[in-house]
This record gives structure tokens, C-alpha cells and sequence, in this order.
């Protein structure tokens, strides 16, 4: 029943690695979006994705690969592990792209030693 | 680009009222919507405004004026669970959200 998901909850890797965020929605939703949250708690878009195409894309390294197989899900790749990728990891969706109502999964939580 | 300006912390007794004001700048202006996020969890989504006015949902409300390019979130009958971080967000007709930094409410008996 949950609609937002995301996987796994707590990711704890090493500089230089490699490593993936899945998210899934089940409400139908055609925009989905990633959003990063650092230790101050700032809210920071990253990527949006309507119905499988990239909509927004805010400025973030090109070590961090989104891709969208289907318009329920949107994975997040990050190459070559930096420690200021320490952070939450957010996966949200919003029936509209307007993003004016979205639901957020329950965070991945990615330290990085 | 867009920005966002909210207090960073109020605070309240139960059973209050409390207003947490936001402002912003951005182009292509679409809506404001307003979060709820508590420690350790993730933002859920409490109500948006796309038109001037109060939008009033149980205890509650959000209100925009488009031309002032402001907006603010009341919360009646303040409760303890009430305690969490309030975000504001700016979404564009190009699909962007941008959050603001945050407001931490804290709840006192």
C-alpha cells in the first residue's frame, strides 16, 4: 500500500564507489523527481521526469545518472562516490508537472566514508 | 532562478495560533505549496495555493497574494505533534520546485 517507495533505506559506502537508489510509485503519477537533503536540512532539486523524459535537470554533477524505465519508477545511479554526497535522498511524484502536490518517499539516507 | 525567504525557527504554545510566512522571487510562476516534515521523516504535502486567496484544510490554511509574491501557512489549535519543520515551495509552469530553506516549529505545553 505504500506509494512512494524507495530502496534500500540506509546506504553506507566508501569514496569511489559506485551505487544505485531505486524509487517506486504506485498512485499513477506522471512526474516523478529527486530531490537531495543535506545536514542543514535543505531541500534541493535535483531531477524531475514526466512520463519517462527528463524535464529538469538542476546542475547536478554528471556522476549522478537518473533514469526512468517506466513512468512508475525513477532510479538514481551515482558514480565515483564524493564525500559531500553524504546526504538524504528523497523520491517524490505529483500527478501534474506543475509539482504543485507531491508525495515523497521515506528517504535513503547515503553516507559515504 | 528562483528564491525563497521563511523564518527559521517560531515557536508556540498549544492551543495557539501561528502564522509562518513566505516570500519569493521566481519567473514563470505557477503555485505555492507548503510541506510538513518531521525529524527523521520524510516532507508531506499539506496544501497549495495557485490563485490569491485562503485555502483552508481542517486545522490548517494557506494563503497566496500573487501580486505581494508572498504567501503564509496558519496552524489553528497548535498541538505538540504539530512540531516539525515547515517548508514552502515555489513551483513554475516549467516544472520546477524550489524549497525554502525551512521553519522549525516548536510546540510548547
Amino acid at each position: 500500500d505504500t506509494a512512494v517507495s524507495q530502496t534500500p533505506k540506509y546506504l553506507v559506502t566508501q569514496m569511489g564507489n559506485d551505487k544505485s537508489i531505486k524509487c517506486e510509485q504506485n498512485l499513477g503519477h506522471d512526474t516523478m523527481y529527486w530531490y537531495k537533503q543535506d545536514s542543514k536540512k535543505f531541500l534541493k532539486i535535483m531531477f524531475s521526469y514526466n512520463n519517462k523524459e527528463l524535464i529538469i535537470n538542476e546542475t547536478v554533477p554528471n556522476r549522478f545518472s537518473p533514469k526512468s524505465p517506466d513512468k512508475a519508477h525513477l532510479n538514481l545511479h551515482i558514480n565515483s562516490l564524493e564525500l559531500g554526497d553524504s546526504a538524504v535522498y528523497f523520491c517524490a511524484s505529483s500527478q501534474e508537472t506543475s509539482g504543485l502536490e507531491q508525495y515523497f518517499g521515506p528517504g535513503t539516507r547515503l553516507t559515504v566514508t | 532562478g528562483q528564491s525563497l525567504e521563511q523564518p527559521s525557527e517560531v515557536t508556540a504554545v498549544e492551543g495557539a495560533i501561528v502564522q509562518i510566512n513566505c516570500t519569493y522571487q521566481t519567473s514563470g510562476f505557477y503555485g505555492l505549496s507548503w510541506y510538513q516534515q518531521h525529524d527523521g521523516g520524510a516532507p508531506t504535502f499539506l496544501s497549495y495555493n495557485g490563485l490569491d486567496g485562503l485555502e483552508e484544510t481542517g486545522r490548517f490554511s494557506s494563503f497566496l497574494s500573487r501580486s505581494d509574491s508572498y504567501g503564509y501557512l496558519l496552524l489553528q489549535e497548535l498541538q505538540m505533534k504539530d512540531s516539525a519543520s515547515y517548508f514552502c515551495a515555489v513551483n513554475t509552469n516549467a516544472g520546477k520546485s524550489t524549497f525554502g530553506d525551512g521553519t522549525t516549529l516548536t510546540v510548547k505545553p
